[in-house]
């Protein structure tokens, strides 16, 4: 069972508002990675890490920012929200080995008014 | 640009039918393709396929790859109202680890 955990689950926050999603797990992975999805859409892949202080920007444009000070914890933050970024975003991480067998958290669904 | 398309991206089925989904992909570099389920919330992984012609399989689900022709099926059979879900497929090129997903399939088993 994999251990990983987002929280919060859902968000509702006004413009312009900071936010942090949390994300942390206990498998140890070294990899770990942030998809955003959208109804019926694909998921999208906008920050990842390979390890401690490693971050790197995904195939999806986003004004998110994200910190790997610890292997188990991976938050991702927006300055300044705006109603484009409703979305669901989920957090991933896998095993060092990288044979993309990921494991997902519950996700958060964030809702910018 | 790595490239994978599902097909449906719907359909309705009663519990006992058969289903087959479809994804096809275009990755340079192929390393593996991945299949998950996704309920309300955490995708959840079913399959993971690295070789063409080799079926993998648990339980009533099961699925094959096609390495020359660049696609790979899931098939549930005996279906029941909890397979309702989405279905991802996703591929992933060698020495990247990231994986690129499909829209997904969406089942729906009605009683």
């Amino acid at each position: 069972e994999a251990d990983i955990y987002q929280t919060p689950r859902y968000l509702v926050i006004g413009t312009g508002k900071k936010i942090t999603l949390e994300c942390s797990q206990t498998m140890g992975h070294d990899k770990m990675y942030w998809y955003q999805q959208d109804p019926g859409m694909e998921l999208h892949l906008i920050h990842y890490s390979y390890g401690v202080n490693s971050t790197e920007k995904g195939d999806l444009s986003s004004e998110s920012t994200v910190s790997r000070i610890r292997t188990e914890h991976f938050p991702l933050t927006l300055e300044s929200a705006r109603p484009s970024h409703t979305s669901q975003y989920l957090c991933a991480s896998s095993e060092s080995r990288g044979e993309g067998k990921l494991f997902f958290g519950s996700g958060t669904q964030l809702s910018v008014l | 640009e790595d490239k994978v398309v599902q097909s449906p991206l719907s359909l309705v089925v009663h519990e006992g039918d058969t289903v087959t989904l479809n994804c096809s992909y275009e990755v340079t570099n192929f390393r593996s393709l991945l299949w998950y389920k996704q309920e309300k919330k955490a995708p959840t992984f079913l399959f993971m396929l690295t070789s063409s012609g080799i079926e993998k399989k648990s339980g009533r689900l099961s699925s094959i790859l096609d390495k020359k022709e660049l696609f790979s099926i899931l098939n549930i059979t005996a279906t029941q109202t909890g397979d309702s879900a989405v279905y991802l497929c996703a591929v992933e090129a060698i020495n990247d680890y990231k994986l690129s997903f499909g829209a997904g399939t969406t089942v729906t088993v009605r009683a």
